[in-house]
């Protein structure tokens, strides 16, 4: 069965600082995985995917993940947070292209000026 | 990008009324919808998985007379909160997939949601 355990459900950053939003995942087959972002009271937008091409997948709004399979791990990443980024953050996996999505818990990421 | 509308947006109903929440693919045919449910603070979990012209498939722990689901069209799905009550106040969240062959590599897969529907149940 698959998981997603994403460590931290509030971080916090300065403007300007490295993010880094902590995403493992349990899969028996080699999963797609997702990052997601939910503003308030609103859907779910694709930030980024990994559907086994490059490791290092780059998204929108600047942020980027890498798939480390030796550590089942697709931590989300932004080089220089913006006071726009605050948000909830949702990783999620799924088996192949007819899986489900099973999400994490989310991280909810806060900036501060 | 593919579209994906919700409506309505919020809707407040008195306790043992149902609800109807519409869920619609804009731009693409969808062969599969999802439903979804979110509490205040917490991750989505799938409450159902929906196909045109099937019936619906419930996750476990879901009530199926409680919350129905119809699939009439490629680009609608419905989700009926029938005898609502204060507990059933949540937010929904629909989305939606086209068949692969639609897409390119890069996008499969990909599940693409609504803006949620804020049930409040008085």
């Amino acid at each position: 069965a698959q998981s997603v355990t994403q460590l931290g459900s509030h971080v916090s950053v300065s403007e300007g600082a490295l993010v880094l939003l902590r995403c493992n995942y349990s899969s028996s087959v080699p999963p797609y995985l997702f990052w997601y972002v939910q503003y308030p009271n609103q859907g779910l937008q694709l930030l980024l995917k990994y559907t086994s091409a490059a490791t290092l997948v780059k998204g929108i709004n600047g942020f980027e993940a890498e798939f480390k399979k030796s550590e089942t791990s697709f931590h989300l990443t932004k080089p220089s947070a913006h006071m726009s980024d605050a948000a909830e953050y949702f990783c999620a996996v799924s088996l192949g292209s007819q899986g489900n999505l099973i999400f994490g818990k989310g991280t909810k990421l806060s900036v501060k000026p | 990008g593919a579209v994906v509308s919700q409506h309505p947006s919020r809707v407040i109903c008195k306790s043992g009324t149902s609800v109807k929440i519409e869920c619609r693919s804009l731009d693409f045919q969808a062969t599969t919808m999802f439903w979804y449910r979110q509490f205040p603070k917490q991750s989505l979990m799938l409450m159902a998985t929906s196909n045109e012209g099937s019936k619906a498939t419930y996750e476990q722990g879901v009530e199926k007379d409680k919350f129905l689901i119809n699939h009439a069209s490629l680009t609608l799905s419905t989700l009926t909160v029938t005898s609502a009550h204060p507990e059933d106040s949540s937010f929904y969240i629909c989305s939606a997939r086209a068949p692969s062959v639609l897409w390119a590599e890069s996008s499969y897969n990909e599940q693409f949601f609504g803006p949620g529907t804020r049930l409040t149940v008085l």
